[in-house]
């Protein structure tokens, strides 16, 4: 029971590199999102989706773009990688997000990245 | 804009101590309040809260949710060292803006 896999671990990149986070889940959920972990500050939502097809902003969504072509999949682009942009990401998935709110959200492990 | 309040942010006590971790929020459409433990890496789901005055329990961990004072709390008691983690609380809101707002977390500390 894989639940939600995030890839990878951990990531250096350099200032004005692009890069993927990979997302995946097996649970057949339809709401994902991703969050940006920083010291002091809590979680804070960059975007989700909904369903297949549908995404929209979060609290952070500058800088990063989402796609949602599949149930199971929602990958994060960092368009041109930022020191501002160095934290732990997670990403998460629920059974359904909107207007219901009553399932917890499952969390992949993180990924660590630092933008030099 | 939404918020949510944890308090304290951080608390260290000794083995066999209760402990009280309090959560308040300001949160649009307001649906329901979440407690998650993070150890050392992703955060693992605790308690759901949607109901006023319905306390919620797991073994040592308890929770309950008082919607006309906008809170929650989440009682451990008699604590162990396996205990020690960052709680989170976060508020679930629908609308166009979907998705949870997390509070800053309480990183307790449990001493032997």
């Amino acid at each position: 029971n894989a639940g939600v896999t995030q890839t990878p671990k951990f990531q250096v990149l350099k200032t004005g590199q692009s890069m993927t986070l990979q997302c995946a889940q097996d649970m057949n959920h339809e709401y994902m999102s991703w969050y940006r972990q920083d010291p002091g500050m809590g979680l804070r939502l960059i975007h989700y989706s909904v369903g297949a097809g549908i995404t929209d902003q979060g609290e952070v969504p500058n800088g990063y773009n989402v796609s949602r072509s599949t149930t199971e999949d929602f990958p994060l682009r960092l368009l041109s990688a930022a020191p501002s942009q160095t934290s732990v990401y997670f990403c998460a998935s629920s059974y359904s997000g909107v207007g219901v709110g009553t399932t917890e959200a499952f969390f992949g492990q993180g990924t660590r990245l630092t933008v030099v | 804009e939404d918020k949510v309040v944890q308090s304290p942010l951080s608390l260290v006590v000794h083995e066999g101590d209760t402990v009280t971790l309090n959560c308040s929020y300001e949160v649009t459409n307001f649906r329901s309040l979440l407690w998650y433990k993070q150890e050392k890496k992703a955060p693992t789901f605790l308690f759901m809260l949607t109901s006023s005055g319905i306390e919620k329990k797991s073994g040592r961990l308890s929770s309950i949710l008082d919607k006309k004072e906008l809170s929650s709390i989440l009682n451990i008691t008699a604590t162990q060292t396996g205990d020690s983690a960052i709680y989170l609380c976060a508020a679930y809101r629908r609308g166009s803006a979907d998705g949870l707002t997390f509070g800053k977390g309480t990183h307790l500390i449990i001493q032997p």
